[in-house]
């Protein structure tokens, strides 16, 4: 049972646009939400984290928004580049020991 | 460098062999795991280790064995490959007070 849900699988996005990407979770108790960032052959790398007790969090360009009423919370990507041009992943984890559970990850092309 | 490393990067196997996978970190984190990341770039964990002691194990065949000889390496044996065992096997670690994990760049395994 997959307990985020991570939408779209993959999105194309001129240079400038905002990809967006949408994670769901079931888990109430979940109290960290990192969102993780894969180029190809290298290891995901945190980009960004949330906890549930506040509704938005900026760093740089990257941006996530959290609604705990709706168990939902995503990632936009503001003027994005070719460089920015990954696979990203947003996880919950409920527990000291960051048992975290993935999203099945969306892979984002950023066009020139 | 300070970093998670892994060996080998590619191991390429017969099924039935027994092969191990080697990870060390010189970050200095209490807490390390090994990630499967399969062929649709799903990421689930395996194992965790805080101090050289298991915390997580998740439902993984009994052919997977992790070692911790102690905390700044995590090594995964893996008996009688199977053809279902391909996919790429990730090393993380994290300080037991905080929640960021650093994953290393993993080992792509192929089993023909």
């Amino acid at each position: 049972q997959q307990q985020v849900k991570q939408s779209p699988q993959s999105l194309i996005v001129q240079k400038g646009g905002i990809p967006i990407i949408n994670c769901a979770y079931e888990n109430t108790a979940f109290d960290y939400f990192p969102w993780y960032q894969q180029f190809p052959g290298k290891g995901p790398a945190l980009l960004i984290a949330i906890r549930p007790d506040v509704s938005e969090k900026k760093e740089g360009r990257f941006t996530i928004s959290f609604n705990k009423s709706a168990k939902q919370f995503s990632l936009h990507i503001m003027d994005s580049q070719p460089g920015d041009s990954a696979t990203y992943f947003c996880a919950g984890t409920t527990d000291s020991w960051g048992k975290f559970q993935f999203g099945a990850g969306t892979q984002v092309v950023v066009t020139p | 460098d300070t970093a998670v490393s892994q060996t080998p990067k590619y191991l390429v196997t017969q099924m039935g062999n027994d092969k191990s996978i080697k990870c060390e970190q010189n970050l200095g984190h209490d807490t390390m795991y090994w990630y499967k990341q399969d062929s649709k770039k799903f990421l689930k964990i395996m194992f965790s280790y805080n101090n050289k002691e298991l915390i997580i194990n998740e439902t993984v065949p009994n052919r997977f064995s992790p070692k911790s000889p102690d905390k700044a390496h995590l090594n995964l044996h893996i008996n009688s490959l199977e053809l279902g065992d391909s996919a790429v096997y990730f090393c993380a670690s994290s300080p037991t007070s905080a929640l960021e994990q650093f994953f290393g760049p993993g080992t792509r395994l192929t089993v023909l």
